[in-house]
């Protein structure tokens, strides 16, 4: 039982490059989260998937696609890179939809850097 | 707004001695109050969670927090801290649904041989 991994763990872009990192849940958990961690300002929620197949925003979505074509794997695009998406990215699943009681797992973290 | 607020970036504390690490709140309702641990260069740990009943709640590595309605707070404690201790802590709430976690900006704890 690995619980969330995350695919690259370092990546290094050039602007206007794109990526696509991977996250991948062996929980059978229902919710997926991508969030980026930036110094200062704690996590910020980029997208989320209450399910296979659906997607949806959150707090800082702009410049990123998600995709939830499995359950067990949720994936965060990047079109087109730019210096400010500089930070280091989390992926978390969850058990079901809930009342706000579950608890996030989350995986390692991929540190992108983009120059 | 809600919000949970983290008062203090830096806490240093003697190997042995007790530790806090402060949490308050502002949120409308029943609050989900979470704590997080983040260890140099690891990803985030959960250590323990509020969700109603026995206000003390007991986490992972022998931390434990309190649920203080009254003075909205949630402070992390460990009656005896180790060096390992050390680490970067957050406190988290959810706002009712498990799509929104508001984050605190993180403690960061520092264990002091």
């Amino acid at each position: 039982n690995a619980g969330v991994t995350q695919t690259p763990k370092f990546r290094v872009l050039k602007t206007g490059q794109s990526m696509t990192l991977l996250c991948a849940q062996d929980m059978n958990h229902e919710y997926m989260y991508w969030y980026r961690q930036d110094p200062g300002m704690g996590l910020r929620l980029i997208h989320y998937s209450v399910g296979e197949g659906t997607t949806a925003k959150g707090e800082v979505p702009d410049g990123y696609n998600v995709s939830r074509l499995k359950k067990q794997n949720f994936l965060l695009g990047l079109e087109s890179a730019a210096p400010s998406q500089t930070s280091v990215y989390f992926c978390a699943s969850s058990r079901t939809k809930g009342d706000g009681a579950d608890t996030q797992y989350f995986g390692p973290g991929t540190r992108l850097t983009v120059l | 707004a809600q919000s949970v607020a983290q008062p203090e970036d830096q806490v240093n504390v003697a190997e042995g001695n007790p530790l806090t690490v402060k949490c308050t709140y502002s949120v409308s309702g029943n609050p989900y109050l979470f704590w997080y641990v983040q260890y140099p260069n690891r990803g985030l740990q959960f250590l323990l969670k509020y969700i109603t009943g026995d206000n003390l709640v007991k986490g992972s590595y022998g931390f434990e927090a309190e649920f203080n309605k009254s003075q909205t707070s949630f402070h992390l404690k460990k009656p005896s801290a180790l060096v390992s201790d050390s680490a970067l802590y957050f406190c988290v709430f959810n706002a009712g649904n498990n799509r929104k976690l508001i984050w605190g900006l993180g403690t960061s704890l520092a264990v002091n041989p």
